[in-house]
């Protein structure tokens, strides 16, 4: 299994460019979220979605929007990019049925500079 | 507000060395405590995952304790190798759902031969 995929690793933006962060997962997990870590801070969560067609704002998802056409694919689209969106961008997925308890995978990461 | 804060910010010692950071969290009602390692240019990967009732956990050279009268934890690393140099961030879900996990900023440790 490849786990979480990621691309691109890298990417500088102009302000005001519009782009998608490619996710995509092999292990059938049917969460999937996309988080973004700034310097000497803890990760935030800026979208999730429990199963394909379903997704939900986590803590900071101004400025970002998601879809979840399949189980596999979780893209992050970025509209009009924003200096403040500079940032490490973390996918992850998880199987969740009922338990408390479980595993997040992360992918590889994307890092944006927007300019 | 729930918070999970993570000390010392960085740590450096010398290959062989034991270390332990610790992990102070405000989140409530608790239902478990993480630890990720994080490399550098990677994604955090998973050590160790504890419930309120465990007190200990162990993953190798790396120990992980728990005390959730307290609502402290640390995470305990043993014989030191140079590839231990990493971010280690505690984690634990929020409030808004198990799913959602709050992330402490993390302790960067550089192991030094």
């Amino acid at each position: 299994n490849a786990g979480v995929t990621q691309t691109p690793k890298f990417r500088i933006l102009k302000i005001g460019q519009s782009m998608t962060l490619q996710c995509a997962q092999d292990m059938n997990h049917n969460y999937m979220y996309w988080y973004r870590q700034d310097p000497g801070m803890g990760l935030k969560l800026i979208y999730y979605s429990v199963g394909a067609g379903i997704t939900d704002k986590g803590e900071v998802p101004n400025g970002y929007n998601v879809s979840r056409s399949t189980t596999e694919d979780f893209p992050l689209r970025l509209e009009l990019a924003a200096p403040s969106q500079t940032s490490v961008y973390f996918c992850a997925s998880s199987y969740i049925r009922g338990q408390a308890q479980y595993e997040q995978y992360f992918g590889p990461g994307t890092r944006l500079t927007v300019t | 507000k729930n918070q999970v804060e993570q000390s010392p910010q960085s740590l450096i010692i010398l290959e062989g060395k034991n270390c332990t950071l610790q992990c102070n969290y405000t989140v409530s009602p608790f239902s478990n405590l993480r630890w990720y390692k994080q490399d550098t240019g990677r994604g955090p990967v998973s050590l160790t995952i504890m419930t309120f009732s465990e007190n200990t956990k162990s993953n190798g050279r790396y120990t992980a304790t728990l005390d959730a009268d307290t609502k402290q934890s640390s995470l305990h690393i043993t014989a030191s190798q140079l590839s231990d140099s990493a971010s280690y961030i505690c984690v634990v879900p929020g409030s808004g759902g198990y799913n959602k996990l709050i992330f402490g900023a993390g302790t960067r440790l550089a192991v030094h031969p």
